[in-house]
């Protein structure tokens, strides 16, 4: 089946204790994005990659960083969590940049206490 | 950079009800213009795109949108809608050679139908 995985769905964690969460996609799409969905601010995005080892800023890049080194994974890393970081994440997919809608993923509901 | 607009937050219908809910962007170039839904807990599914061609789309669960190029809209509209459309709805917009690199997405309109 043709998917975006997310890991973990739910995380707590401690203001500074590093994190990851993990995307993965199974159909050889080129183009990845993370977002972050918050009320009343609806999807925003955080980092983009266009490509393997093609990764830049979006719109709320601070206090994230990612990696591309393959295809198929692009996982979102917190170095120093902190509670505004408090959010559902989405990890989403196409199979080329600027020409079809995204495959998102199921979400991480990210707690920083 | 472009920009969605969706003119309300929160709607409130009852089963049968007629449904528009009104999307605009702001980029005066050739755009791709998507709806999305998110069921209560879910993520995003995508519910129609329009890239070209007849601007009337139509998509899932008997989802339509109209794009209209000289309003920079695309509303989302269906003729009768059921509970089960209670979600939370999503215009999204890709500027094609706008600087901008992925969807824009609009705040989201939290709809709920009443039985």
């Amino acid at each position: 089946e043709a998917q975006v995985t997310q890991n973990p769905r739910y995380l707590i964690t401690v203001t500074g204790k590093k994190l990851t969460v993990t995307c993965s996609q199974n159909m050889n799409h080129e183009y990845m994005s993370w977002y972050r969905q918050d009320p009343g601010l609806g999807l925003r995005q955080i980092y983009y990659s266009m490509n393997v080892e093609v990764t830049d800023k979006g719109d709320v890049p601070e206090g994230y960083k990612v990696s591309r080194k393959e295809k198929r994974n692009f996982p979102l890393i917190l170095e120093s969590p902190s509670p505004n970081q408090t959010s559902l994440y989405f990890c989403a997919s196409s199979l080329i940049f600027g020409t079809d809608g995204y495959t998102f993923g199921s979400g991480t509901r990210l707690t920083v206490v | 950079a472009q920009s969605v607009s969706q003119h309300n937050h929160h709607v409130i219908l009852s089963e049968a009800a007629s449904l528009e809910l009104g999307c605009n962007y702001s980029y005066g170039g050739t755009v791709n213009l998507f709806w999305y839904v998110q069921y209560p807990g879910q993520h995003l599914q995508l519910l129609l795109k329009y890239f070209s061609g007849d601007p009337l789309v139509k998509g899932i669960k008997g989802f339509e949108a109209e794009f209209i190029k000289s309003k920079f809209s695309f509303n989302l509209r269906k003729p009768s809608v059921q509970w089960s459309d209670t979600a939370e709805y999503f215009c999204a917009v890709n500027a094609l050679g706008g600087g901008a690199d992925g969807l824009t997405f609009g705040k989201g309109t939290h709809l709920i139908i009443q039985p």
